[in-house]
């Protein structure tokens, strides 16, 4: 079965420094995603990609996140200058079909940044 | 405010038993309800999706309700096995929004042998 897939599973950084966390999502999908989730919290919704631009974004995504998709096949999400609270799950998960209903999201298993 | 709310927070159960969960959600206007599954370590993987004018979905041993008038889905598992320990996520879309995901807390169900 496709799946989406992160790497790295794991990223340990230094405060102040830029990380780029990897996603390749299902082949076909159309629509992406990034959500982060903190310990012991909920998942939270950060930004949503269609056609190489944003199409909605949270509170949280403010100016130390950007997303890219450089390529046909994968799916980024830069900080630029990463703080201790940016320590959390990143999940990436991407869907065939966009709209409010019947999209399915599939998720990635994740990457776990740790901020030191 | 749009939430979603769930309850229990955990849950333990013997292995063959059922368990029922809640999820209660203000997210208006209302479109459709996710129930996700998310093993330790892992991305939530989708059970079910129920629109408005869907009152039960079933899905192997997972069984969905949906009242939409009041507010309120049950994920229903019956025959327990111990791989269903997990957490159960309710998930609802914001409506006016292109796809983003309003998530509960979970319940983080133990199924024991």
């Amino acid at each position: 079965e496709p799946e989406v897939t992160q790497t790295p599973s794991h990223q340990v950084t230094q405060m102040g420094q830029e990380v780029i966390l990897r996603c390749v999502p299902i082949s076909n999908h159309l629509y992406f995603y990034w959500y982060r989730q903190i310990l012991g919290q909920k998942v939270e919704f950060l930004v949503s990609f269609y056609n190489n631009e944003i199409s909605e974004k949270s509170e949280i995504f403010d100016d130390q996140f950007s997303v890219e998709r450089p390529d046909g096949s994968n799916f980024t999400l830069k900080i630029r200058s990463t703080k201790l609270e940016d320590s959390a799950m990143y999940f990436c998960a991407s869907s065939e079909q966009g709209g409010i209903a019947k999209n399915i999201q599939y998720f990635g298993a994740g990457t776990r940044l740790s901020v030191l | 405010k749009n939430q979603v709310e769930q309850s229990p927070q955990s849950l333990i159960i013997l292995e063959g038993k059922n368990c029922t969960l809640q999820c209660n959600y203000t997210v208006s206007p209302f479109s459709n309800l996710r129930w996700y599954k998310q093993d330790t370590g892992r991305g939530p993987v989708s059970l079910t999706i129920m629109t408005f004018s869907e009152n039960t979905k079933s899905n192997g041993r997972y069984t969905a309700t949906l009242d939409a008038d009041t507010k309120q889905s049950s994920l229903h598992i019956t025959a327990s096995q111990l791989s269903d320990s997990a957490s159960y996520i309710c998930v609802v879309p914001l409506s006016g929004g292109y796809n983003k995901l309003i998530f509960g807390a979970g319940t983080r169900l133990a199924v024991h042998p």
